[in-house]
């Protein structure tokens, strides 16, 4: 079946620093990644739609400018925290949407960040 | 409100029992649904689709009501691996709008 590979599955940094989370397709090519966040008991949260070759989509309340997506391959997403705060410690998982005859929608294993 | 809503739970059933979730969803254009399954600090997995024929596979039979706007998920006979978060997912446009998740507890 679909591949989704994450990495790092988790990373402690300090406040003020920037972390990269890379989101990679290993069997196919993703056109369109999405990139969630999931804080302790509550449901996955979409932050952004990440698009190969062009800008992402931002959903209301997440900033572009913290946030950032760059999606510049058919088979790589990355999501970067810039200047990480402790209230940014979360579970973020990618996802990846398979759009051939095997058509279906596939998580990364998800990365633990925390901020210290 | 939100897209998808559902219980929290958690449901505590023992072992062989059978237990029904339910999840309500508000926008009527939402085009497909899904069970996920969430085990604890895990990715979400897929446990089925959910047709408004109904679906079954297995122990579980998902169905979908769209005059209702509601699906469900029935598990029958119920194993101690089955404990996890069950969550509830409406696509709109390839959108993927997550409930909450119900937690299930499958005791010996």
């Amino acid at each position: 079946g679909a591949v989704v590979s994450q990495h790092p599955s988790w990373v402690i940094c300090k406040s003020g620093t920037s972390v990269k989370i890379e989101c990679r397709s290993l069997d196919f090519q993703a056109t369109t990644m999405f990139w969630y966040r999931q804080f302790p008991k509550q449901s996955l949260m979409l932050m952004a739609t990440s698009n190969e070759g062009s800008k992402a989509t931002y959903e209301q309340g997440v900033e572009k400018d913290k946030f950032l997506i760059n999606h510049a391959s058919l088979t790589l997403s990355t999501l970067t925290v810039t200047s990480a705060h402790p209230e940014d410690s979360s579970f973020y998982i990618c996802s990846a949407l398979r759009q051939d005859a095997n058509y279906g929608y596939t998580f990364g294993s998800g990365t633990r960040l925390t901020v210290v | 409100r939100k897209e998808v809503e559902q219980d929290p739970g958690p449901f505590n059933v023992p072992e062989g029992a059978t237990v029904a979730f339910n999840c309500t969803y508000s926008n009527s254009a939402s085009q497909s649904f899904f069970w996920y399954r969430q085990d604890c600090r895990k990715e979400p997995k897929l446990l089925m689709s959910v047709y408004s024929s109904g679906n079954e596979d297995g122990r579980f039979t998902a169905q979908l009501n769209r005059a209702s706007q509601y699906i469900s998920l029935l598990i029958r006979d119920s194993k101690l691996s089955d404990s996890a978060t069950y969550l509830c997912v409406g696509n709109n446009f390839n959108k993927f709008y997550f409930g909450s998740g119900t937690k299930l507890n499958v005791k010996p």
